[in-house]
């Protein structure tokens, strides 16, 4: 079962920044979270993943609360290609293996 | 090569009959995954492989599905006697090993079974 739970649907102006919370309040101490997005038909895209720091690359930025029980993704300027499911992940691993087990995600829907 | 190839990208067959699937990883990824991902609905684990082992196979959803990984390259994923419900897109991802990797995924196969 995915270990985290995030809001079914958003939606968000073009140009302005898209908040994506999660929820992670099982997450264990050696446990990545990690961030990916599908656009319609397409094979997931990752997006940005991190531990206990907040993160930041050239699509999004991270930020994970102290706990690290929960965490926000943000795209600073939404655009319409930006429309998509987007998917909160901790990364499960057992016994040396690694997997990732996605939930049902947010629909970002950007308004032109 | 530059990213996941997953072949054919889109296979009909007839119910009962065996698919096979392929997923062509990025090269010097040792870690390989299977996942299906049903109409409408989020991604299903199948199985995990670490070089050409595969110590998770937890997600398969039958005795029907099976899959190997050769040379820690190419993974075939097969199902024997398909039924109506295997319809989905059959995705592929991979990785190097480690808790701190990201994963890549392929375009998918998308398998109608009529």
């Amino acid at each position: 079962d995915a270990k985290t739970t995030q809001p079914p649907s958003m939606d968000c102006a073009e140009g302005r920044a898209a908040n994506l919370p999660c929820n992670h309040s099982t997450i264990s101490g050696n446990e990545y979270v990690y961030w990916y997005r599908q656009i319609h038909s397409q094979g997931p895209q990752y997006i940005i993943h991190g531990l206990k720091n907040n993160e930041t690359n050239e699509m999004a930025s991270l930020i994970i609360t102290e706990d690290r029980k929960s965490s926000t993704l943000i795209l600073p300027h939404a655009t319409l290609r930006d429309t998509a499911v987007y998917y909160c992940i901790v990364r499960v691993s057992t016994s040396g293996t690694y997997k990732y087990i996605f939930g049902t995600g947010t629909r970002l829907k950007v308004l032109a | 090569g530059a990213g996941v190839s997953q072949s054919p990208s889109n296979k009909v067959t007839e119910k009962g009959k065996d698919v096979e699937l392929r997923c062509d990883p990025i090269s010097g990824h040792t870690a390989l995954y299977w996942y299906r991902q049903s109409l409408g609905q989020g991604l299903e684990f199948l199985i995990y492989f670490q070089g050409n082992s595969a110590p998770d196979k937890s997600g398969l959803p039958s005795d029907r599905f099976s899959a190997e990984r050769t040379g820690g390259s190419v993974s075939t994923l097969t199902i024997q006697r398909t039924q109506q419900e295997d319809s989905a897109v059959y995705l592929c991802a991979s990785s190097f090993q480690g808790s701190d990797t990201e994963a890549f995924f392929g375009q998918g196969t998308r398998l109608t079974v009529v």
